[in-house]
């Protein structure tokens, strides 16, 4: 089974709406790691998230990680087209840093 | 510039040979990672290398091998013991933060899409 798990799977928002992509572990996650992907490409990075509660921003997209550190959620306001692509959320769940695992992945599409 | 390099971008396979995929980086990394990903599903871990000579199996080791000679390199072969190598491969690669008391991100190549003919 997966130990990180997103939702939703995939998301079909209008331009201009905002939106919310949720990962969930059943153990404590020492690091919290957001990504984007286009299809058959590489990720890009976009945040990583290691306090209980912290809260970071850049441009139009806001995450999360609650106090007990295993759920983060990913908050796009006034989506675009350019958001489009698939969300993985990446964790690092023994404590051991280069043991990066990641979720099931949250296929984001934009209509116009 | 500094970055993670995969090659091919493209590879065929037939059934019971083996391949390796290529991974460089030059961002002076020290760890290094090989993931899986299957349609509809997120990345799943095959290996990872902490340090040069020494790496460890992940979540589906089965059927890879790796090596770690240098630490810039970290090649995957795919052998004819893995069942269903056909699948999109990323590399990647991140400072050994652990040692250091520090976490950093890891920097992803741009993928290699095996398919078995």
């Amino acid at each position: 089974s997966q130990e990180l798990e997103q939702s939703p799977q995939s998301l079909i928002v209008q331009e201009g709406k905002n939106l919310t992509i949720n990962c969930t572990s059943s153990k404590t996650l020492y690091g919290l790691y957001w990504y984007k992907q286009k299809y058959g490409e590489g990720l890009i990075f976009l945040m990583m998230l290691q306090k209980g509660g912290e809260e970071k921003s850049h441009e139009k997209i806001t995450a999360k990680l609650d106090e007990k550190k295993q759920q983060s959620s990913l908050h796009i306001t006034a989506s675009q087209p350019s958001h489009a692509g698939i969300y993985l959320c990446g964790a690092d769940r023994t404590g051991t840093a280069s043991k990066l695992t990641f979720g099931t992945g949250t296929r984001l599409q934009v209509t116009l | 510039d500094g970055g993670i390099t995969q090659s091919p971008k493209y590879l065929f396979r037939k059934e019971g040979q083996n391949v390796t995929l290529s991974c460089e980086q030059n961002l002076n990394h020290d760890a290094m990672y090989w993931y899986r990903q299957d349609p509809g599903q997120g990345l799943r871990l095959i290996y990872y290398s902490q340090i040069v000579n020494d790496f460890q199996k992940g979540d589906i080791a089965e059927g890879y091998s790796v090596s770690r000679e240098k630490k810039e390199s970290f090649p995957l072969t795919v052998t004819s013991a893995q069942k269903n190598p056909t699948a999109f491969y990323l590399c990647a690669s991140s400072h050994d933060s652990e040692n250091r008391g520090v976490r950093t991100e890891a920097f992803f190549g741009q993928g290699t899409r095996l398919t078995v003919v």
